[in-house]
């Protein structure tokens, strides 16, 4: 079955240090790998995807994510966070063979403290 | 950047009235749009794919007669909520498909359906 797992509800950093949000898949075939963002009452907003490539894939609001096939990981990353960086994340994947459909992570709180 | 709008935004009904929300790409046309609900602090979930002049296709375990789709334009899907019931109180999300030298999934800012 394909799935995403975000493996932590929430995630708290302090405003300057580096962030991290996990994201792991299982899919078949290679798949396309995307991050998105949800503000507060507001939709979602897209990050940076993956389809080929270079490994590290670099995005809006200077995240990036780096794709690793062994691990079959997708892990956003930032290497200063901004208390305006607080939002909830969703990891996604889409299948070779799908329609443009879309497989979702849980969703990550992220959390920045000034 | 392009742009999906949804509308209303917000609506409030009473139990067993309808509620129609309309999804619409505002600079491009699209063929294939979705709709997702989701739940408090929970992920999208995928309800139905919409195709221009065809009819949607539903995902497993979403009613058809509830939850009525219609993408009559290339600009424009509408999902209308059925005899609404309290359960079904959701914030419903809609994309489109912009084809193109890349294709991309744009959102709308979501609807905030509350049941009485």
């Amino acid at each position: 079955a394909q799935s995403v797992a975000q493996p932590e509800d929430q995630v708290n950093v302090a405003e300057g240090n580096p962030l991290t949000v996990k994201c792991t898949y299982s899919v078949s075939g290679n798949p396309y790998l995307f991050w998105y963002v949800q503000y507060p009452n507001r939709g979602l907003q897209f990050l940076l995807k993956y389809i080929t490539g270079d490994n590290l894939v670099k995005g809006s609001y200077g995240f990036e994510a780096e794709f690793n096939k062994s691990q079959t990981s997708f892990h956003l990353k930032k290497p200063s966070a901004l208390v305006s960086d607080s939002a909830l994340y969703f990891c996604a994947v889409r299948a070779m063979d799908s329609n443009y459909q879309l497989i979702w992570g849980a969703g990550t709180k992220l959390i920045i403290k000034p | 950047g392009a742009v999906v709008s949804q509308h209303p935004s917000r609506v409030i009904c009473k139990s067993g009235t309808s509620v129609k929300i309309e999804c619409r790409s505002l600079d491009f046309q699209a063929t294939t749009m979705f709709w997702y609900r989701q739940f408090p602090k929970q992920s999208l979930m995928l309800m139905a794919t919409s195709n221009e002049g065809s009819k949607a296709t539903y995902e497993q375990g979403v009613e058809k007669d509830k939850f009525l789709i219609n993408h009559a334009s290339l600009t424009l899907s509408t999902l209308t909520v059925t005899s609404a019931h309290p359960e079904d109180s959701s914030f419903y999300i809609c994309s489109a498909i912009k084809r193109g030298v890349q294709e991309t999934q744009y959102f709308g800012p979501g609807t905030r359906l509350l049941v009485l």
